[in-house]
């Protein structure tokens, strides 16, 4: 069973579209997150949810909107593509507690490429 | 957000030892130290974590300094599959948001 999965693994679409990637997690976790790999590889944190609340939104477009159904699923809906949006994004999740800061397990990736 | 500092490359032989350094000089007394690292193509995978006192798994050891301004993840016996980057992350214990932010990491080889 896999623990954090996001579909697709890849997607390829033209600019000016909208697109969404799903992520689901069955760790039981309370919170989740979407980051953002670039060209360079750099990694960063764009949204968290906890138990269904935003807790984390890190300047990111109001292009992105995270939506959390439930507490095991987070999904990432992008309006209006633009090319700079081509990069892998990460699903993960945590159980994330005040001064016992646990390991966060990563979902294998969707490499969004805007043509 | 406290930084942490690591070689961008390192090499290695296979089945030796590797010691892989960070430095965290400005590390808060509630910051947790955290290593991941990214297999090629695949999403970043927690590999241990510590607070004061140096920690085991089965994958790896973390040695943290006496004044915690730096710590050095060791990899017992380097394989093939180690090949990947490592990144250390200070993870401040007294929020709940399990934020984690990566830095540039080390690039590890590992060579046959």
């Amino acid at each position: 069973d896999t623990a954090v999965s996001q579909t697709p693994k890849y997607l390829v679409t033209q600019m000016g579209n909208d697109k969404s990637i799903k992520c689901e997690q069955n760790l039981g976790h309370d919170t989740m997150y979407w980051y953002k790999q670039d060209s360079k590889k750099f990694l960063k944190i764009m949204f968290s949810y906890n138990n269904k609340e935003l807790i984390i939104n890190e300047t990111v477009p109001n292009r992105f909107s995270p939506k959390s159904p439930d507490k095991a699923h987070l999904n990432l809906h992008i309006n209006s593509l633009e090319l700079g949006d081509s990069a892998v994004y990460f699903c993960a999740s945590s159980q994330a507690k005040t001064g016992r800061n646990t390991e966060a397990f990563f979902g294998q990736g969707t490499r969004l490429t805007v043509v | 957000d406290a930084k942490t500092t690591q070689p961008n490359s390192m090499e290695s032989n296979e089945e030796e030892p590797v010691h892989l350094p960070c430095n965290h000089s400005t590390i808060s007394g509630t910051d947790y130290i955290h290593w991941y690292r990214q297999l090629p193509s695949q999403g970043p995978e927690y590999v241990i974590h510590g607070l004061t006192s140096n920690v085991n798994n089965r994958m790896a050891s973390l040695a943290i300094a006496e004044d915690r301004k730096s710590s050095t993840l060791i990899l017992h016996r380097a394989t093939l599959r180690d090949a990947a980057v490592y990144y250390c992350i200070l993870l401040d214990g007294s929020s709940n948001t399990g934020k984690l932010i990566f830095g540039q990491g080390t690039t590890l080889q590992v060579k046959p």
